[in-house]
């Protein structure tokens, strides 16, 4: 199937660890991105590279680092995790300069930091 | 990018239309609106979007007033499956899509 896929789906873990989620498209899209969505149902965007490379960046803490290993992973490394860390967080696609531009969002990570 | 106001929520019987509005005064001429919706504890999805013409596609109907001061996206004939909240957002089509969500409109289809 052509998706956008994350893992893990969900992620319990205490504070100060190190956690990653990862993000697959098979879409062929040049563009992904990280979103957050908090217990408020808010959605943010964090993150967005463009084949490989960092074009949005908003205001995360330092903590976070995405990491785009080709364009179609978008890869999101937390440090030292937090309590206000605990959210949603969506991986989405999109190809940029033609069409629609239209995002295409994974199912999402729920990341629980106890 | 221009911010949109939508009511926070709406019901609509199953089978009947659902026509939920937009408004997006501080449109720019080369902004999009584009539709997303979020059914519960899934990723948001998009809908339709549109510049100035009326625009239907197999889920749904956009249309957008002559000024481009407001929009409704219509739902012809709801389903259950329809509960969720649908996001509007005003857009350019270029670059990469920072897309802003507001609080939305969350969507009951009652049986």
């Amino acid at each position: 199937d052509t998706a956008v896929s994350q893992t893990p789906k969900y992620l319990v873990t205490q504070m100060g660890n190190d956690k990653s989620i990862k993000c697959e498209q098979n879409l062929g899209h040049d563009t992904m991105y990280w979103y957050k969505q908090d217990s408020k149902k808010f959605l943010k965007i964090m993150f967005s590279y463009n084949n490989k490379e960092l074009i949005i960046n908003e205001t995360v803490p330092n903590r976070f680092s995405p990491k785009s290993p080709d364009k179609a992973h978008l890869n999101l490394h937390i440090n030292s995790l937090e309590l206000g860390d605990s959210a949603v967080y969506f991986c989405a696609s999109s190809q940029t300069g033609q069409g629609a531009n239209v995002l295409t969002f994974g199912a999402g990570s729920r990341l629980t930091v106890l | 990018d221009a911010k949109t106001t939508q009511p926070p929520s709406m019901d609509c019987a199953e089978g009947r239309a659902a026509n939920l509005p937009c408004n997006h005064s501080t449109i720019s001429g080369n902004e999009y609106v584009y539709w997303y919706r979020q059914i519960h504890s899934q990723g948001p999805q998009y809908i339709i979007h549109g510049l100035k013409n009326n625009e239907t596609n197999e889920m749904a109907s956009l249309i957008i007033t002559e000024d481009r001061k407001s929009s409704t996206l219509i739902l012809p004939h709801a389903t259950l499956r329809d509960t969720a909240v649908y996001y509007c957002i005003v857009r350019v089509v270029q670059g990469a899509q920072k897309l802003v969500f507001g609080q939305g409109t969350r969507l009951t289809i009652n049986p």
